[in-house]
């Protein structure tokens, strides 16, 4: 059974500070790895996703980075701002589950939560 | 640009009630999936459908539970009998492609469920 885990559990930096997220997962056959944001008593928005074939992806100030073999992924946040403050989620999409071929259930860690204050 | 939109944003029912949580993906989308968040829990998978039927579905989905997608642009999950513990933030997801694995889910705000 695939277990996602985000460390650390919270986060409180300054203003401008570079920071790196973590997730890891115990089951490497995955078709691909999301990261999210929540803030307080939203829904999730997609950040960044990458395919199992890939290695890196960039949006922005965010940069997310993927070691399937070792169940490994991070997220950079580069010069980070106030409005930056929220929930960060990793998520994993599964080739199978217990009954075969999956079809897009994603496996949630339970979150970092970011409080970047200026 | 296109999102999923949820209805409502918060139901409270008394135990034992039927509830409908309506969800309308992204027009051009076709895979469809629910998630609930119990308060201070991770996000948890209930079911994904494609082509009028259920994908795939969790230990959750029990027959309490049912989806359906009522005409071309609804997507609905109703829980038959709620119990105190159905107490939760659902979110309705949508992709273009569940299959492939190179589409992201797009989320909804979430209705909070509050059983009474």
């Amino acid at each position: 059974k695939q277990e996602v885990t985000q460390i650390p559990a919270a986060l409180s930096v300054p203003e401008g500070e570079n920071l790196v997220l973590n997730c890891s997962f115990t089951d490497s056959a995955i078709y691909n790895l999301q990261w999210f944001r929540q803030d307080p008593g939203k829904g999730l928005t997609s950040l960044l996703l990458i395919q199992s074939s890939q290695r890196e992806q960039t949006s922005g100030r965010l940069n997310a980075s993927l070691d399937k073999s070792s169940g490994r992924s991070t997220l950079y946040i580069a010069a980070s701002q106030p409005g930056d403050s929220a929930t960060y989620l990793c998520a994993v999409r599964q080739i199978t589950n217990a009954g075969g071929t999956s079809y897009g259930k994603l496996t949630f860690g339970q979150g970092t939560i970011l409080t970047v204050h200026p | 640009e296109p999102e999923v939109t949820q209805t409502p944003s918060h139901q409270v029912t008394q135990m034992g009630q039927e509830v409908i949580l309506r969800c309308v993906p992204i027009s051009n989308h076709l895979y469809f999936y629910w998630y609930r968040q119990i308060l201070g829990q991770k996000v948890e998978f209930l079911v994904s459908f494609y082509n009028n039927e259920i994908s795939e579905k969790s230990e959750i989905f029990d027959d309490q539970f049912s989806v359906e997608r009522p005409d071309g642009s609804n997507f609905t999950l109703k829980i038959r009998s709620t119990k105190l513990e159905d107490s939760a933030m659902y979110f309705c997801a949508s992709s273009q492609r569940g299959l492939g694995g190179d589409q992201p889910q797009h989320f909804g705000d979430g209705t909070r469920l509050s059983i009474l």
